[in-house]
């Protein structure tokens, strides 16, 4: 099994849907989580933390469910602007940290 | 501004040469990455390293070698062993745990000519 799983895509949306990504994780340990945003030939940039109660940023939310160890990404009134590869980041603890990342699901927002 | 730099943007090889490229963080972060990453595929791993002076092999460190010599500067040699070093390459740093997230810098296309 994969250490951090994600339905690579692509996820073809109307502009003003909601959509929703998860992200699973096989290491019970992990501490922190993240959701990236990668432009297509540019670098990842940090979308969000994730906390364990959850987080809300505008249109986006994500959320931890440790017991089913998933993460999820909520996009709420979809833009063109939000056409990206969405990457999901799990840092896992003991003694080195190292993120590890998943493949990426490829959103495309279409008018 | 706080960053990390990468340098070139984009680099020829020829066949049988090393290359090496360029990262250098302000962001008085302890660790720093380097990933690979092919077209539709996702950040591989070559080397890390979380204080200077020591550094630790990733899941694709053959063919390429790295050195910590100052906390700010994490250069990538990518050497003739190497076979397939045509890649984005990416560099990251963070926190000695990670925990705010990691930074990258806005990578190097390289391309064996």
């Amino acid at each position: 099994r994969k250490e951090v799983e994600q339905d690579p895509g692509p996820f073809n949306v109307p502009e003003g849907a909601t959509v929703a990504f998860n992200c699973t994780y096989s290491n019970s340990a992990s501490q922190s989580f993240f959701w990236y945003r990668q432009d297509c030939r540019k670098e990842p940039k940090l979308l969000m933390s994730v906390y364990s109660s959850g987080n809300e940023d505008g249109r986006f939310t994500a959320q931890l469910n440790r017991a089913s160890q998933y993460i999820s990404l909520l996009i709420r009134d979809s833009k063109l602007s939000d056409s990206a590869t969405y990457l999901c980041v799990v840092n896992n603890p003991g003694g080195s940290y190292i993120p590890t990342f998943g493949r990426g699901t490829s959103l495309i927002v279409h008018p | 501004d706080g960053g990390i730099t990468q340098s070139p943007k984009y680099l020829f090889r020829k066949e049988g040469q090393n290359v090496t490229l360029s990262c250098e963080q302000n962001l008085n972060h302890d660790a720093m990455y380097w990933y690979r990453q092919d077209p539709g595929q996702g950040l591989r791993l070559i080397y890390y390293s979380q204080i200077v002076n020591d550094f630790q092999k990733g899941d694709i460190a053959e063919g390429y070698s790295v050195s910590r010599e100052k906390k700010e500067s994490f250069p990538l040699t990518v050497t003739s062993a190497q076979k397939n070093p045509t890649a984005f390459y990416l560099c990251a740093s963070s926190s000695s745990t990670g925990g705010y997230g990691y930074t990258f810098g806005s990578g190097t296309r390289l391309t064996v000519v």
